[in-house]
């Protein structure tokens, strides 16, 4: 099977940095994306690995270490509006098939 | 740009009785998904078309569920009967290559949260 695991709850503080795991069984997956959800609105996008590396946009950054079937996305200058759900997902096969995650709530306090 | 609009955003009905939810994808995505989403959980994959073809509907529970996309554009997505089981948020999902990812990226609607009484 294909299973990919993240923290289920983690919290974290205004203006700090806080970074998300994502774990996922190396063979089959050939990219891996996050979405971000706030509470019952859809899964953003925020951003896609497929090399391995570390890819910067804004305040949020996403790793990816395919050989180690790890990835991570970092918050910096954490703010209130990013208390939501973090979904990791993998991509498989040919039809670019997207495995998700259980997701993680991150709560940011003040 | 208008995004991918679902309707009816809540839905509460009866066991056994039908339901069907809507979905309109962005403008010139070919690609339409149906996700499943319940409590806590990640969205699953019902249903891939590609135009109007269904590419994947190997997780479709096809004794109950049914969808189509007849014209390519617009989709429905209908159970019935419905089952207690079957409580959870509808996600519709359109994709393209985007340029900002450079692979094919899924944008999601609002989802139609279900509950089945």
């Amino acid at each position: 099977g294909q299973n990919i695991d993240q923290p289920t709850e983690m919290t974290a503080t205004e203006g700090a940095i806080v970074q998300i795991n994502c774990t996922y069984q190396t063979s089959g997956f050939n990219g891996l994306f996050w979405y971000q959800q706030h509470a019952g609105e859809a899964p953003t996008f925020l951003s896609y690995n497929v090399l391995d590396g570390l890819e910067e946009k804004g305040r949020f950054s996403s790793f990816l270490s395919r050989s180690k079937g790890y990835s991570y996305l970092l918050l910096k200058e954490l703010q209130m509006k990013d208390s939501a759900s973090y979904l990791c997902a993998g991509i498989s096969g040919g039809y670019n098939k997207l495995i998700f995650g259980a997701g993680t709530r991150l709560a940011v306090h003040p | 740009e208008a995004g991918v609009v679902q309707s009816p955003r809540y839905k509460i009905i009866e066991k056994k009785q039908p339901v069907a939810f809507w979905c309109n994808p962005i403008s010139g995505h070919n690609t339409l998904y149906w996700y499943r989403q319940n409590l806590g959980q990640g969205p699953e994959l019902l249903i891939r078309y590609e135009n109007e073809e269904a590419v994947d509907d190997s997780q479709l529970p096809k004794d109950r569920f049914s969808a189509e996309r007849l014209k390519g554009v617009d989709s429905t997505l209908k159970i019935q009967p419905a089952e207690l089981g079957d409580s959870a948020v509808y996600l519709c999902a359109s994709s393209s290559w985007g340029r900002e990812s450079n692979t094919d990226t899924q944008y999601f609607g609002p989802g139609t949260r279900l509950t089945v009484l």
